[in-house]
């Protein structure tokens, strides 16, 4: 069975700093990672995703992930955060096509003035 | 295109009362996918269409969760005799099937409260 780990539930952080949402996932095979964003009020829209090559993967809105299959991890970066970026970040893993995917609870991203 | 849409938005029903819940997928995906949100809460997987069958019932919380979809298309959520711990906001996904890895296209959900 695939599970997906978000340990931090809510990270504050100030405009125009970094920051790093912890993604950590388990599964006894190959599995294709995404991050998820939901805005206040909105739906969810898909940030990046990690199938295949390159283990880092750049997203929208500046964000990106590295996949780091020894640690079993893919974090979310972004350098320096706005004010907009506030929102709910949920990572996603799959074992591929057809196949069922698993959210994390998420993390609720406060960007502070 | 047009993208995954929901019915209703909002759903206020009495304790007891059965509800049905409408997701229509972007056209040409095959996956469809039914998720509750919780207040403050995360994703909570309920059921998975591959075409029209589910492969994948385990999510669904009680016999008084049920779906269905038909035509390779639109998909109801039914759930019979709601309960408060019902009240939640539940999406649906859709996805296309092979060499897409479930990259999933979510719907603005449909709120649901149950007095």
């Amino acid at each position: 069975a695939q599970s997906v780990t978000q340990l931090d539930s809510q990270v504050p952080v100030f405009e125009e700093a970094p920051v790093e949402l912890r993604c950590n996932y388990s599964s006894s095979v190959s599995v294709y990672l995404f991050w998820y964003v939901q805005y206040p009020n909105q739906g969810l829209q898909l940030l990046l995703k990690y199938l295949s090559g390159s283990t880092l993967v750049k997203g929208i809105n500046g964000f990106e992930a590295e996949f780091n299959k020894s640690q079993t991890s893919f974090h979310l970066r972004k350098p320096s955060v706005h004010i907009s970026d506030t929102a709910e970040y949920f990572c996603a893993v799959t074992k591929g096509s057809y196949q069922k995917v698993t959210f994390g609870t998420g993390t609720k991203l406060q960007v502070i003035p | 295109g047009a993208g995954v849409s929901q019915s209703p938005s909002n759903k206020v029903t009495e304790k007891g009362k059965d509800v049905e819940l409408r997701c229509d997928p972007i056209s040409g995906h095959t996956a469809l996918y039914w998720y509750r949100q919780r207040l403050g809460q995360g994703l909570e997987f309920l059921i998975y269409f591959q075409g029209n069958s589910a492969p994948d019932k385990s999510g669904l919380p009680s016999d008084r969760f049920s779906a269905e979809r038909t035509g390779e298309s639109v998909s109801t959520l039914t759930i019979q005799r709601t309960q408060q711990e019902d009240s939640a906001v539940y999406l649906c996904a859709s996805s296309l099937g092979a060499d897409h890895y479930n990259e999933q296209f979510f719907g603005p959900g449909t709120r649901l409260t149950v007095l």
